[in-house]
């Protein structure tokens, strides 16, 4: 079966130090993975996405995130967190452009502290 | 300026009652999509549409009932709401072929509590 697993309920980091917020995949084919932010009372908004190519992504708000296919992983990271990272975040995968809807894992709270 | 829409943000509704959750995407997208998300956690697939009169049922079971008459809209009905459909329901949606660009779009959300 195809599962998204994000291992964290939680991340504490000071504000400018790095962050890295964990996902790991399982699926069956060539996976298209995604990052996306929930802030308080919001619906989700797009972070990055990695489809094929370079296994280092960048995105919105100065986040990156790094595909590793032998470890099925795909890390969302940034180099100095800021207060305003402090968010819900969800790692999701699609295992091709004719699937049904994203497979979302249960969602990583940021807490970032000045 | 386009975008995707939820109304309302807030229902508090008694049991019982009927319920239509309205969506609506100004992107011209075919494909649209309901999920199920309680507070804090992973988001559950409900329904999803491919176009016009194209409904389907997702991973998470639901008592839900959608309707696509419209490319723009795609309402979500509950019959009868009871507290257990209390929670919040999440609308997105995205082209049915965008070459590298595969990802969905969501609306705010509607925040759904049943008394």
């Amino acid at each position: 079966a195809q599962s998204v697993a994000q291992p964290e309920d939680q991340v504490n980091v000071a504000e400018g130090n790095p962050l890295t917020v964990k996902c790991t995949y399982s699926v069956s084919g060539n996976p298209y993975l995604f990052w996306y932010v929930q802030y308080p009372n919001r619906g989700l908004q797009f972070l990055l996405k990695y489809i094929t190519g370079d296994n280092l992504v960048k995105g919105s708000y100065g986040f990156e995130a790094e595909f590793n296919k032998s470890q099925t992983s795909f890390h969302l990271k940034k180099p100095s967190a800021l207060v305003s990272d402090s968010a819900l975040y969800f790692c999701a995968v699609r295992v091709n452009q004719a699937g049904t809807a994203l497979i979302f894992g249960k969602g990583t709270t940021l807490s970032v502290s000045s | 300026e386009a975008d995707i829409y939820q109304t309302p943000r807030y229902l508090v509704i008694g049991t019982g009652k009927k319920i239509t959750l309205e969506c609506s995407q100004t992107m011209g997208h075919d494909k649209m999509y309901w999920y199920q998300q309680d507070p804090g956690m992973e988001l559950h697939l409900i329904h999803y549409s491919y176009g016009v009169n194209s409904t389907e049922k997702g991973d998470l079971s639901s008592e839900s009932t959608v309707s696509r008459i419209r490319t723009e809209h795609f309402p979500l009905t509950l019959e009868s709401a009871r507290p257990s459909h209390t929670s919040q329901y999440l609308c997105a949606s995205s082209p049915l072929w965008t070459g590298h660009s595969y990802e969905q779009y969501f609306g705010p959300g509607t925040r759904l509590t049943v008394t």
